[in-house]
């Protein structure tokens, strides 16, 4: 079973630039999410969808980050602009359901702000 | 208020040896989920156990155990026979599992685990 597929792995703009990530996840799946993950932190969720359907971006900061769900399959991240603190690793995952009691998560893509 | 609470930042064993990594958290739901994840340096989440609320006994995967003391709030992870491979930085996680919010994780801050041969 091919696992939550993330790209691109590595990302390097300058700030005010704008940037997209793309998640593909598991086959079936129903949920997505896209977490943010802060050096030395946890992760941090910033919006889930259920099939194409937003469900929960309250953690979203919606001025300059946006996420669609296109088909309720593959999914898209933008940062615009970007700032110095949205360095981080962006981790998508995906579940069978909301309340699931597994989320696959992909590799990540790690985004520098310079 | 932060709901999960991981007070240990990093914590070394020697190999074969177990250990136990720490893991409280704060709600006031009857229901929740509890994860344990694995971060290797690469940068992947890997899942590594979980246990539900009202779920009697303690989860276990293989080498994996989830000692969980709901009274206590607690959920910490037991690796036994730990292994090089190990090394890592593992994380805590709750499931909310009420309204607009279900479904999602909160994440500890985390432990670095390094074993030594």
């Amino acid at each position: 079973e091919a696992g939550v597929a993330q790209s691109p792995r590595y990302k390097i703009i300058e700030k005010r630039q704008s940037v997209a990530f793309w998640c593909n996840p598991i086959s079936g799946h129903a949920t997505l999410y896209w977490y943010q993950q802060i050096l030395g932190q946890g992760p941090k969720l910033l919006i889930q969808f259920q099939n194409n359907g937003v469900v929960d971006d309250s953690q979203l900061p919606k001025d300059r980050f946006s996420a669609e769900r296109l088909k309720g399959v593959d999914s898209t991240l933008k940062i615009q602009p970007a700032k110095l603190e949205d360095s981080a690793v962006y981790l998508c995952a995906s579940s069978l359901v909301r309340q699931y009691n597994e989320q696959f998560f992909g590799p990540g893509t790690r985004l520098t702000v310079l | 208020a932060q709901k999960i609470t991981q007070t240990q930042p990093g914590m070394f064993v020697q190999e074969k040896e177990a250990v136990t990594l720490d893991c409280t958290y704060d709600t006031s739901d009857p229901s929740y989920g509890l994860f344990w994840y694995k971060q290797p340096s690469s940068g992947e989440m890997i899942f590594l156990i979980y246990q539900g609320s009202y779920d009697q006994q303690n989860a276990t995967e293989g080498r994996y155990s989830l000692n969980f003391q709901k009274a206590r709030k607690s959920a910490n992870l037991v690796i036994s026979a730990s292994q090089l491979g190990d090394s890592a930085m593992y994380f805590c996680a709750m499931r909310d599992d009420r309204g607009s919010t279900l479904g999602r994780l909160y994440f500890g801050r985390g432990t670095q685990l390094t074993v030594w041969p």
